[in-house]
């Protein structure tokens, strides 16, 4: 049984390029969430999709947007890139209604943004 | 969400208990107490979640204080392995809508 997935494991990009990362959530799974990890700081939620739609949203502007397919998996979109947005994407799973408590993380995309 | 905060980081030899505290003095009555660990360029995962008094798994125990105002995660003969970041959360028992709220952990540095 496969764990969350995310492709790629590292990615390059240039200022004001767009971006787009992807996830598989774990079997049995239907709820995806992204985070931000910078450097030496803990991950932040970004947003949540569930049934295809945006459920909740973190503090973060509107050039990070997301998509959730039929299969569950997920993507994350970040247009205009900045040299900010370098950090750990990480993406998490979780069923809904199944009594877990816990989010399962994938490995994270590294993102670095020149 | 509660607030929590733990210490930035500890020191520990192989072979040794280690406990680290967690305080979250604005816990609500509907919330759980988490704890994740990660290794450097990997996502977190859950060690441990409890409620309230004492919770053990195959990989530590979670201690919790009659007021809930703070937590300690015991980490029984910690290994080299055990080198990582320790996070602890607090939030509603979810069923999977949960916005994870993350600090800044702690980093706990095993050596031989």
């Amino acid at each position: 049984d496969a764990g969350v997935t995310q492709s790629p494991t590292h990615l390059i990009k240039t200022r004001g390029q767009q971006v787009t990362l992807r996830c598989s959530p774990k079997s049995g799974h239907d709820t995806v969430s992204w985070y931000q990890q910078a450097l030496g700081q803990g991950p932040q939620f970004i947003f949540q999709y569930y049934e295809e739609e945006e459920r909740q949203r973190g503090n973060f502007p509107d050039r990070f947007s997301g998509h959730q397919f039929p299969n569950y998996s997920s993507e994350l979109n970040v247009n205009a890139l900045l040299l900010g947005d370098s950090a750990l994407y990480l993406c998490a799973s979780s069923p809904v209604g199944g009594g877990e408590d816990t989010q399962y993380f994938g490995p994270g995309t590294r993102l670095t943004v020149l | 969400l509660a607030k929590t905060t733990q210490p930035i980081s500890m020191d520990s030899y192989e072979g040794q208990e280690v406990n680290i505290t967690c305080s979250h003095n604005n816990i609500a009555t509907n919330d759980y107490i988490t704890w994740y660990q990660q290794f450097p360029s990997q996502g977190p995962r859950f060690i441990i979640q409890g409620y309230k008094t004492k919770v053990t798994n195959e990989v530590a125990s979670l201690f919790i204080p009659a007021d809930r105002k703070s937590s300690t995660l015991s980490l029984p003969r910690v290994s080299l392995s055990d080198t990582a970041v320790y996070y602890c959360l607090v939030g509603d028992e979810g069923t999977g809508f949960q916005k994870l709220v993350f600090g800044t952990g702690t980093r706990l540095l095993v050596s031989p």
